[in-house]
């Protein structure tokens, strides 16, 4: 596996439902992030950690609980969701450089329906 | 209050001709600035950056502009190919490096006719 990977790809619960999103970097990057984007909204940055610390939390609800184990692993912990909060995951890593360019990169995105 | 917009939702462009996709922003303490390129069913992919210290830079068939007095940057693409069918968005970053979350905007749908 090269780059991004995200599971799963496709996630349908119900509100009382407890899931994870996983998300795994293969790219020696030190940095992660979770974004959400909602229909007609632009991407919205929800966490970030760097070196397996969260550095930014971006009033995000705690209905959502982020992990980071490790500087290769991600985790989005959902539970009681709303249907509001019906929107594609994107999880992102970079290489967290003190300068120079810190493009970040995407996986292919969890498609998460609360019914 | 969106800080990165791009207020062009759809573009469409003869194929080989030039794509001009543009982007402004409000916050002045952004000093780094992407582009990116989504297909359907997929997560974005990096196409090209700049640095505030920059007014542009080439990659290939992709120039990114920058104008820093007008908050304004623009993606050049050159020549247009079918394949550039997507939807671009641009991202901005408020620190110089490190860890940093990107603000986007809403993308602009471009679209390559034959």
């Amino acid at each position: 596996e090269t780059g991004v990977t995200q599971t799963p790809r496709h996630l349908v619960m119900g509100m009382t439902n407890k899931k994870s999103l996983k998300c795994e970097q293969h790219l020696g990057h030190n940095a992660m992030y979770w974004y959400k984007q909602s229909a007609k909204k632009p991407l919205e940055l929800m966490f970030v950690y760097s070196l397996e610390e969260r550095v930014e939390n971006n009033s995000v609800p705690s209905r959502f609980s982020p992990e980071c184990p490790n500087s290769s692993h991600l985790f989005l912990h959902l539970h009681t969701l709303q249907p509001e909060d019906s929107a594609l995951y994107l999880c992102a890593s970079s290489q967290d450089q003190a300068s120079g360019d810190n493009e970040q990169f995407f996986g292919p995105g969890t498609r998460l329906t609360v019914l | 209050d969106q800080q990165v917009k791009q207020n062009s939702p759809s573009l469409s462009v003869q194929e080989g001709r030039i794509s001009i996709l543009n982007c402004d922003y409000t916050n002045s303490m952004f000093d780094y600035f992407l582009w990116y390129k989504k297909y359907p069913a997929e997560g974005p992919t990096f196409l090209i950056s700049i640095s505030s210290i920059k007014d542009k830079n080439e990659d290939g068939r992709f120039t990114v502009f920058l104008n820093k007095s007008a908050k304004h940057l623009s993606l050049h693409i050159v020549p247009s190919q079918p394949g550039d069918s997507a939807v671009y968005f641009c991202a901005a970053s408020a620190r110089g490096g490190g860890a940093d979350g990107l603000t986007f905007g809403k993308g602009t749908h471009l679209i390559i006719q034959p």
